[in-house]
C-alpha cells in the first residue's frame, strides 16, 4: 500500500510560468515532509522541507504548502526556468524528535519546463 | 568536504556472486541509509542505521547485509546476487533519524 504518492508521472511547464507538483499521503503519522530534486545520473538532492506544525514554507523560488486535513502538500516553483528540469520526489517521515526511522517517498513527478 | 560517497558506480555481476557497495560521509552525521530505485517505483529503504552500533532492516531487505563499520561508513552487501537486485543503489546520511537525509551519486548495478 503507498502511503505517499505523487500521481502525475509527468509535467511539462513553460518556462517563467509556476510549475505546481502535488503529493498525498495516507499515514497521519507523518509529521514533516520533504522534496527531493532528482538529475539523471546523480543521487537525489534536498530542495525544501515543512513540518506538520506549519502549512507553508518558502525559500526563494520554491514554496512547499500543507494541507494535513486533505493530507495533501504541494511544491510551487515561481518562476520555473530550464534548470528546474528533472524529477522531484516527495518524502514523508514521522518521530521529529524521536522515533521511526528513514524516509517513505513517492514514486516521483518528472517535470520538464518548455522554452 | 565530500558529504555521502559511494563506490562503485558502476558493477555488473553474475547470478549469484557477492560484492560490496560501500557508502562513506565526511559530515558528522549519526544515520545512514541504503535506499534502491527501480523504474516507476521511487526509492525504497533496505536498510538503516540510526546510530553507530546499530542497524535495522527497512522495507526491502531480502538479500542484503549491511555493516555500519564506523560512523562514518556504512556498507551494503549482496551475498548471492540475483537479476531483482538489478537496480540503483544509493546511500543517504542525516546528522540524526528524524533530519534531512542527504544522498550520495548512486551505484549502478545489472546482475545478470
Amino acid at each position: 500500500d503507498q502511503q505517499v504518492k505523487q500521481n502525475s508521472p509527468s509535467l511539462s511547464v513553460q518556462e517563467g510560468r509556476i510549475s505546481i507538483l502535488n503529493c498525498d499521503y495516507t499515514n497521519s503519522m507523518f509529521d514533516y515532509f520533504l522534496w527531493y530534486k532528482k538529475y539523471p545520473a546523480e543521487g537525489p538532492t534536498f530542495l525544501i522541507s515543512i513540518s506538520s506544525i506549519k502549512d507553508k514554507n518558502e525559500d526563494g523560488r520554491f514554496t512547499v504548502f500543507l494541507n494535513k486535513s486533505a493530507k495533501h502538500l504541494s511544491l510551487h516553483i515561481v518562476p520555473s526556468q530550464p534548470g528546474d528540469s528533472a524529477v522531484y520526489f516527495c518524502a514523508a517521515g514521522w518521530g521529529l524528535g524521536g522515533g521511526a526511522d528513514g524516509l517513505t517517498f513517492g514514486k516521483g513527478t518528472h517535470l520538464i519546463i518548455q522554452p | 568536504n565530500a558529504g555521502v560517497t559511494q563506490t562503485p558506480k558502476f558493477q555488473v555481476l553474475k547470478t549469484g556472486q557477492s560484492m560490496t557497495l560501500q557508502c562513506a560521509q565526511d559530515m558528522n552525521h549519526n544515520s545512514m541509509y541504503w535506499y534502491r530505485q527501480d523504474p516507476g517505483m521511487g526509492l525504497r529503504l533496505i536498510y538503516y542505521s540510526a546510530s553507530e552500533g546499530t542497524t535495522d532492516k527497512g522495507e526491502v531487505p531480502n538479500g542484503y547485509n549491511v555493516s555500519r563499520l564506523n560512523k562514518r561508513e556504512f556498507s551494503l552487501r549482496l551475498e548471492s546476487a540475483a537479476p531483482s537486485q538489478t537496480s540503483v543503489y544509493f546511500c543517504a546520511s542525516s546528522y540524526t533519524n528524524t533530519d534531512t537525509q542527504y544522498f550520495g551519486p548512486g551505484t549502478r548495478l545489472t546482475v545478470l
